[in-house]
């Protein structure tokens, strides 16, 4: 299994400043996941954060607005920029062991 | 791109009533993979099917796989309050490929 930690747990935010959450795993992984959940709906992968390279963006989802560090194997940031109120979402970041997927409890981002 | 469509979208049943969503994807799965998520709370894991037409069992929930690997199903006995949540399926991109493509999510409630 993995144990992952998300910071902040929820934030309130003004639109047109930005928000880094940071994703922490328990050991060493070579890929990790930024998911956003809309209220209500499923997840939609943002953005795959690997060690040592660009992060690979999803369809629809650009570097500037989502900007995502990967620093080591165990740790990735992602920021949201220049926020405004669609940006209202959960943000989860997930990590892949063994095919399976495990989840961070999550960051409730709501934008004013 | 890919699809994963899940039904019912919303299904709310009596305790002890059974309870089934089904998951179809455009394209072949290599797998399938099953994920529970609590009311406030982020995915779990719950069990992944490789082969086709396989069924597996965890005490009151039975998981199906299709046979041309492109649909599953999943359905509760006798639901009981902590059964409460969105089920959500999810497949590979392609075979070979870690990033999934999640469901569109069937939500449960109970009513006691």
């Amino acid at each position: 299994s993995a144990v992952i930690s998300q910071k902040p747990s929820r934030d309130i935010c003004q639109r047109g400043t930005s928000l880094t959450i940071q994703c922490q795993v328990d050991s060493q992984v070579t890929m990790m996941f930024w998911y956003r959940q809309q209220p209500g709906q499923s997840l939609t992968l943002i953005a795959t954060a690997n060690q040592g390279s660009e992060a690979t963006y999803e369809s629809g989802f650009v570097i500037d607005k989502f900007p995502i560090s990967r620093p080591n194997l165990t740790f990735s940031t992602l920021t949201v920029s220049n926020m405004s109120p669609e940006d209202s979402s959960i943000y989860l970041c997930s990590v892949e062991r063994q095919t399976k997927e495990y989840f961070g409890p999550g960051t409730r981002l709501t934008v004013t | 791109g890919q699809q994963v469509m899940q039904i019912p979208q919303y299904q709310h049943v009596q305790e002890g009533e059974d309870f089934t969503t089904y998951c179809n994807s455009s394209t072949t799965l290599s797998n399938i993979q099953w994920y529970k998520q609590r009311p406030g709370g982020h995915p779990v894991f719950l069990i992944q099917l490789v082969k086709s037409g396989e069924v597996k069992k965890q005490k009151r929930l039975t998981f199906q796989f299709g046979e041309a690997k492109k649909n599953s199903s999943l359905h509760i006995t006798a639901t009981q309050t902590t059964d409460v949540g969105t089920y959500f399926c999810a497949g590979p991109r392609g075979f070979g490929n870690e990033k999934l493509t999640f469901g569109t999510g069937t939500r449960l409630t109970i009513i006691p």
